[in-house]
């Protein structure tokens, strides 16, 4: 049974473009949430995707929109990428969106910016 | 928001149990209190979770104080695959975690 996958593993970027970054959640998991993780810090919450829809989203700017498909599987999009957004991206899967789950993380996407 | 306070660093002789403490005086009641470990920079493991009972499972045990205001993980024989970094954070019903900067625990042979 795979467990969380993302892609690319590692990503490098110029400031003002744009990056989609992909994620597949556990088998039998509907719910994706998407987390930023600077270095030496925890990850921070960006927003989460149920039923195809954003339900919570984080302190983060409109340059970070997300999708989720019918498959569940969940896309995260930053635009006009600057030198802060370095850093490394987790996805995160669970079933429902109940505080009782048990939530499993992919091995994330390292992105750098030059 | 809840926020938690952990010790930035802890070392644990080999085969002896590593207790993890947690401040969360801020909880509310609806909230669990969840514990990740990262290693490496790879994605969070999940360890173990509750609200206010005990807990343990093959890995860990979960301490929650009777008033919820802080926690304890324990590995109860440390291994040095256990090196890695520790987080308490809670979980609201919207399902967000809120990490703080975790403890760094070495094992120590």
């Amino acid at each position: 049974d795979a467990g969380v996958t993302q892609s690319p593993t590692h990503l490098i970027k110029t400031r003002g473009q744009q990056v989609t970054l992909r994620c597949s959640p556990k088998s039998g998991h509907d719910t994706v949430s998407w987390y930023q993780q600077a270095l030496g810090q925890g990850p921070q919450f960006i927003f989460q995707y149920y039923e195809e829809e954003e339900r919570q989203r984080g302190n983060f700017p409109d340059r970070f929109s997300g999708h989720q498909f019918p498959n569940y599987s969940s896309e995260l999009n930053v635009n006009a990428l600057l030198l802060g957004d370095s850093a490394l991206y987790l996805c995160a899967s669970s079933s429902g969106t109940g505080a009782n789950y048990e939530q499993y993380f992919g091995p994330g996407t390292r992105l750098t910016v030059t | 928001d809840a926020k938690t306070t952990q010790p930035p660093s802890m070392d644990c002789a080999e085969g002896r149990a590593a207790n993890l403490p947690c401040n969360h005086s801020t909880i509310s009641g609806n909230e669990y209190v969840y514990w990740y470990r990262q290693i490496h920079s790879q994605g969070p493991q999940y360890i173990i979770h509750g609200l206010k009972n005990n807990e343990t499972n093959e890995m860990a045990s979960l301490i929650i104080t009777e008033d919820r205001k802080s926690s304890t993980l324990i590995l109860p024989h440390a291994t040095l695959r256990d090196t890695a970094v520790y987080y308490c954070t809670p979980r609201v019903l919207g399902n967000q975690f809120y990490f703080g900067t975790g403890t760094s625990l070495t094992v120590i042979p």
